[in-house]
């Protein structure tokens, strides 16, 4: 089945820890997003890649860094210049074939949920 | 630049009766549109999207929506729901001059039995 996969589904943060989520889309996709996610605000963008080897910054980068070294992985770490990490992590992809990708389609994957200790 | 509102943060209703949830946007350019559900603890899936052509857009599980320039609105409609429909609903909007999708905060359909 070709999907998006997130991990892990839940991480626990301890104060200074940087920490990294894991995503991994076998959809042969060439851009793919990070979205924060609290509740009553919606999503907001914090970087997407739309080729490997390329990302952009989106509205909240800071105290986040992405790597893009592969087509189908794009891990976010969480750094400890984050100081209020706790959400709901959710990583998306799109074709990028249309030469607009931010206005095709985004697949989502399940979502991982970040706690501080 | 781009917003997104929409209206209701919560929505109940009671099983197979009709639903709107309702979203406007502000742009200066022409839009794309999306309505995007979040069923409990997963990721988000699309439910349809107006990029150009007919006003009524037709989506998965019996969900339409139409775009309203003048008003600047999208609203998301269903005629009878069903206890499944239980989720949240992001609008989201982007244009041909943008790099990213702005999505509002979401309004949470609840069904009663």
């Amino acid at each position: 089945d070709g999907g998006i996969t997130q991990s892990p589904k839940y991480l626990f943060r301890k104060e200074g820890q940087n920490v990294t989520l894991s995503c991994e889309q076998n959809l042969n996709h060439d851009a793919m997003y990070w979205y924060r996610q609290d509740p009553g605000q919606g999503l907001r963008l914090i970087y997407y890649s739309q080729i490997v080897n390329d990302f952009q910054k989106g509205d909240i980068a800071e105290g986040y860094s992405v790597s893009r070294e592969k087509k189908e992985s794009f891990p976010l770490t969480v750094t400890s210049a984050q100081k209020n990490p706790t959400a709901f992590y959710l990583c998306a992809s799109s074709p990028g074939t249309s030469g607009r990708p931010i206005q095709e389609t985004q697949y989502f994957g399940p979502g991982t949920r970040l706690l501080v200790l | 630049a781009q917003s997104v509102t929409q209206l209701d943060s919560q929505v109940p209703v009671f099983e197979e009766a009709p639903v709107e949830l309702r979203c406007n946007y502000s742009s200066s350019v022409s839009v794309y549109l999306f309505w995007y559900v979040q069923y409990p603890n997963q990721g988000l899936q699309l439910l349809l999207k107006y990029l150009s052509g007919s006003t009524l857009v037709k989506g998965i599980n019996g969900f339409e929506a139409e775009f309203n320039k003048s008003q600047t609105s999208f609203h998301l409609r269903k005629p009878s729901v069903h206890i499944s429909d239980t989720a949240e609903y992001f609008c989201a909007v982007s244009d041909s001059s943008a790099s990213k999708i702005i999505f509002g905060s979401g309004t949470r359909l609840s069904i009663r039995p």
